[in-house]
């Protein structure tokens, strides 16, 4: 499972309330992503980071913001969570220098917005 | 950016027959074509992928084909197991970019019926 962990693993919480999820990676991969599930639309990006400091924008980043300030890991924060983001956050890491685009999931966060 | 429309949305068949999953695909210099198979309630498995200089792929029961011309690559299963039902998910990579902001297909439900 390419050593990667989530965590909350579950969350409930309510509408306008601030909420950070965590994605940690035991492996020192330069290449990090988090993207949201959800029943219809497959598995949208919302940010990815190419290095310590080095994040840039997905599809859907609108309510997002994210950091990585240590190689092992990336945080997902929600400012001020609104139903609409209720949904499974995926984090994933790419293993290899050479191939970036070769992605790696991590067992994924399930969040209730109420 | 990309855009990958994945069909059929649901495939129903029996132990032993073969299955076979369509993506088409928007960006005529995307490179990198991943499949992923995620059972209920786990995490996307990376089954098989395939970049644009090579037109097939096979991994035991499972091959994927590509055709560039067309703009579209296929997910072929061959002798079909009940652990096979799951969730598979194509995706394609917009070219020019190496940070792999991977966009997925809205996936395929499996079943096989023994």
């Amino acid at each position: 499972d390419a050593g990667i962990t989530q965590s909350p693993r579950h969350k409930v919480t309510e509408t306008g309330t601030p909420v950070t999820l965590r994605c940690h990676q035991t492996e020192n991969h330069r290449y990090m992503y988090w993207y949201r599930q959800d029943p219809g639309h497959g598995l949208r990006l919302i940010h990815y980071s190419y290095g310590v400091k080095d994040t840039d924008k997905g599809e859907v980043s609108d309510g997002y913001s994210v950091s990585r300030s240590k190689t092992e890991d990336f945080l997902l924060t929600l400012e001020s969570a609104t139903s609409s983001q209720t949904s499974v956050y995926f984090c994933a890491i790419s293993e290899s220098e050479a191939l970036p685009n070769e992605q790696f999931f991590g067992p994924g966060t399930r969040l209730t917005v109420l | 950016g990309e855009n990958v429309e994945q069909h059929p949305s649901t495939l129903s068949v029996q132990e032993g027959d073969s299955a076979v999953i369509k993506c088409t695909y928007s960006d005529s210099a995307s490179n990198y074509f991943p499949w992923y198979k995620q059972e209920l309630g786990k995490r996307p498995q990376l089954i098989i992928d395939i970049r644009s200089n090579v037109g097939e792929k096979k991994d035991q029961r499972i091959a994927v084909t590509l055709n560039k011309t067309a703009k579209h690559f296929s997910l072929h299963i061959t002798e079909t197991q009940p652990e096979d039902s799951a969730v598979y998910f194509c995706a394609g990579i917009a070219g020019g970019t190496s940070y792999g902001k991977l966009t997925f297909g809205q996936g395929t439900i499996l079943t096989v019926h023994p």
